[in-house]
């Protein structure tokens, strides 16, 4: 089945560590993004990707970073540098023209 | 002013009631508004995409553009249980390279069986 596959569901970093989200899909889509989801707060782009080796910041990149080296995968790494990581990650992409399509999300929280 | 402002609600209504679900916005550069669903623990869900202003019907739901009011809604009829979820409303100035979403905050609704 085509969809947006991120993992893992549930992650837990120590104090000063960097971890990687994952988002893959398979659905040949060009575009693809990386939200944040807060209590209370609504959506917040962090980083975008139109196409491959191309990517740009959203309104609150600082703190992580992101590479597209093949259409089909956009990790998030989330640096010891993010003071307040605990939260909802979102991964979403999308055709031309079309709209944005989200995968099942990956809780991150601070041990 | 934000730039797109959503009641969180909670709305809580009886299985089979009328649900309506608004969106207010302040940019008037939108032109395609688009509403997801998201359950618990789990990523938003597309229901509607509109361009422009006017209705599109889809099922049980309806949504509704207002452009020059600069408001959008969503309208659920015999609401069922299996519709308690977040609401999310989310529109755009375009659709091509410099596309991205400004969301909403989301409502929160409960279908009482």
């Amino acid at each position: 089945d085509g969809g947006i596959t991120q993992s893992p569901k549930y992650l837990f970093r120590k104090e000063g560590q960097n971890v990687t989200l994952s988002c893959e899909q398979n659905l040949n889509h060009d575009a693809m993004y990386w939200y944040r989801q807060d209590p209370g707060q609504g959506l917040r782009l962090i980083y975008y990707s139109q196409i491959v080796n191309d990517f740009q910041k959203g309104d609150i990149a600082e703190g992580y970073s992101v590479s597209r080296e093949k259409k089909e995968s956009f990790p998030l790494t989330v640096t010891s540098a993010q003071k307040n990581p605990t939260a909802f990650y979102l991964c979403a992409s999308r055709d031309r023209g079309q709209p944005q399509h989200f995968g099942d999300g990956t809780r991150l929280s601070i041990l | 002013q934000k730039e797109v402002e959503q009641d969180p609600g909670p709305l809580s209504v009886p299985e089979g009631a009328i649900v309506s679900l608004n969106c207010t916005y302040s940019n008037s550069a939108f032109q395609y508004f688009m509403w997801y669903r998201q359950y618990s623990r789990e990523g938003p869900e597309l229901l509607m995409y509109t361009y422009s202003s006017g209705n599109k019907e889809d099922g049980r739901f309806t949504a509704q553009v207002d452009k020059s009011s600069k408001y959008i809604s969503l309208f659920i009829r015999d609401s069922q249980p299996s519709d308690s979820a977040t609401y999310l409303c989310a529109m755009s100035v375009g659709g091509g390279s410099n596309y991205k979403l400004t969301f909403g905050k989301g409502t929160l609704l409960t279908v009482n069986p």
